[in-house]
């Protein structure tokens, strides 16, 4: 079945360092998403990369996706404490399944002060 | 804008009862409204979709007679968990949509604790 992928799992960095965290899908995606989930809370939606090869930046955040639009990265540069959370990817369940996603297991980022 | 709320945000209740949830989106229409159960340090997982006016449909494995879901408005999603045991501890978090192809804006997630 139709899977995402991500990794790594965990990644402690010390702050000041950068960070990148990588998402494969088994299947083409019409788009990806991100988000972010602080410790305790909700994941937030930080971002949909819709073109194939298309870069988006978030100030300290930069989405890529790829030419085949089956992965992407988020890439953080010089992270802060602020950082800390675990950052999921999803994208569209195949065949359009009414707004239905799927998400990967997600990136847990810790940052040393 | 895009804000959703869920209430309650944490409930504790005895085994054998039911527990209702509120999704409401705030400031915008959700066509369609997602219910996903998280456990701890792992991915979400979808439960079941609801449109307005409809009958939700659930993911393979979801009990529906178990976790009922009424989308009476455009800006209103419940969840009740019947009969709730031990083993329905978890996050629930729900979410809403303008359309498919629209990104998803999360509830802040409400911790049931089932004793």
């Amino acid at each position: 079945g139709q899977q995402v992928m991500q990794i790594p799992q965990y990644q402690h960095v010390q702050e000041g360092e950068d960070f990148t965290t990588y998402c494969n899908s088994s299947t083409t995606l019409s788009n990806i998403q991100w988000y972010k989930q602080r410790p305790g809370g909700h994941p937030v939606f930080l971002i949909q990369l819709v073109k194939s090869g298309e870069v988006k930046k978030q100030k300290r955040l930069t989405f890529q996706f790829g030419e085949a639009k089956k992965n992407s990265s988020l890439h953080i540069t010089a992270t802060q404490t602020t950082d800390v959370g675990t950052y999921f990817c999803a994208g569209p369940r195949s065949y359009n399944q009414g707004g239905k996603l799927i998400f990967g297991q997600g990136t847990e980022l810790s940052v040393k002060p | 804008g895009a804000v959703v709320s869920q209430h309650p945000s944490w409930v504790i209740c005895k085994s054998g009862t039911s527990v209702k949830i509120e999704c409401r989106s705030l400031d915008f229409q959700a066509t369609t409204m997602f219910w996903y159960r998280q456990f701890p340090k792992q991915s979400l997982m979808l439960m079941a979709t609801s449109n307005e006016g409809s009958k939700a449909t659930y993911e393979q494995g979801v009990e529906k007679d178990k976790f009922l879901i009424n989308h009476a408005s455009l800006t209103l999603s419940t969840l009740t968990v019947t009969s709730a045991h031990p083993e329905d501890s978890s996050f629930y978090i729900c979410s809403a949509s303008q359309g498919s192809t629209y990104e998803q804006y999360f509830g802040p997630g409400t911790r049931l604790t089932v004793t």
